[in-house]
């Protein structure tokens, strides 16, 4: 059981908006921590998607862009498209645990 | 370019010990903390260790504290994990990664395959 939580799937037609949430702690997320994204294909390492909470790193689309609000944060994709069917997790710092944290990862499907 | 290759994988039986090497090229390697994240096969990432830039300060996922051991050679550039009295459970690609200023994971290895079975 991951500390962050995660839907385990989501999935929309190509053009369509989706979002994934991350939901954490007091100890976590609502601790201030800030919250990253990774998108990791079939086969490959995890790439860095979203990083303190809304910046994309220069490769990624502005398709893509999270958000953070009290313990929870959340990736939203629009316009989707096909190469976006990827697995997707969020990644916190935990003060209690003195770690990274990550969530159980959501696999998004483009129908 | 920023590069990370892990190495040091590969079939062991469970109690065993296995070293498991990162070398990384492209940046400045002192100036980074760095991590070992493990992924069994079809599940998500879990983070195992961590080591700042001189390699004076350490800390553990509760999964693997007591077992594992993460170390760095700056002169080599490398990262290390030492896994020692390897469960079933520990099977899994690891990762290494650098963390970046605001903490998150900019640059990945592509991983490499550690089999704990009899």
């Amino acid at each position: 059981q991951s500390v962050l939580t995660q839907p385990p799937s989501v999935s929309g037609a190509p053009g369509q908006r989706v979002t994934i949430s991350c939901t954490g702690s007091s100890s976590n997320i609502g601790a201030g921590s800030d919250v990253h994204w990774y998108q990791q294909l079939p086969g490959t390492a995890p790439k860095l998607l979203i990083y303190g909470n809304t910046n994309r790193p220069s490769w990624v689309p502005d398709r893509f862009s999270g958000s953070k609000s009290g313990t929870s944060a959340s990736l939203a994709i629009t316009g989707l498209q096909a190469e976006d069917e990827a697995d997707y997790y969020c990644q916190s710092y935990d003060s209690s645990l003195s770690g990274s944290v990550f969530g159980g990862g959501t696999k998004l499907t483009v129908l | 370019e920023v590069q990370l290759v892990e190495s040091g994988g590969g079939l062991v039986q469970p109690g065993g010990s296995l070293r498991l090497s990162c070398a990384v090229s492209g940046f400045t390697f002192i100036d980074y903390w760095m991590h070992w994240v493990r992924q069994a096969p079809g599940k998500g990432l879990v983070w195992v260790a961590r080591i700042n830039g001189d390699g004076s300060s350490t800390s553990y996922a509760d999964a693997v504290k007591g077992r594992i051991i993460i170390s760095r050679d700056n002169a080599k550039n490398t990262v290390f994990l030492q896994m020692n009295s390897l469960r079933v459970d520990d099977s899994a690609v690891y990762y290494c990664a650098r963390e970046d200023s605001v903490s998150s994971f900019d640059s990945w290895g592509q991983g490499t395959l550690v089999t704990v079975s009899s």
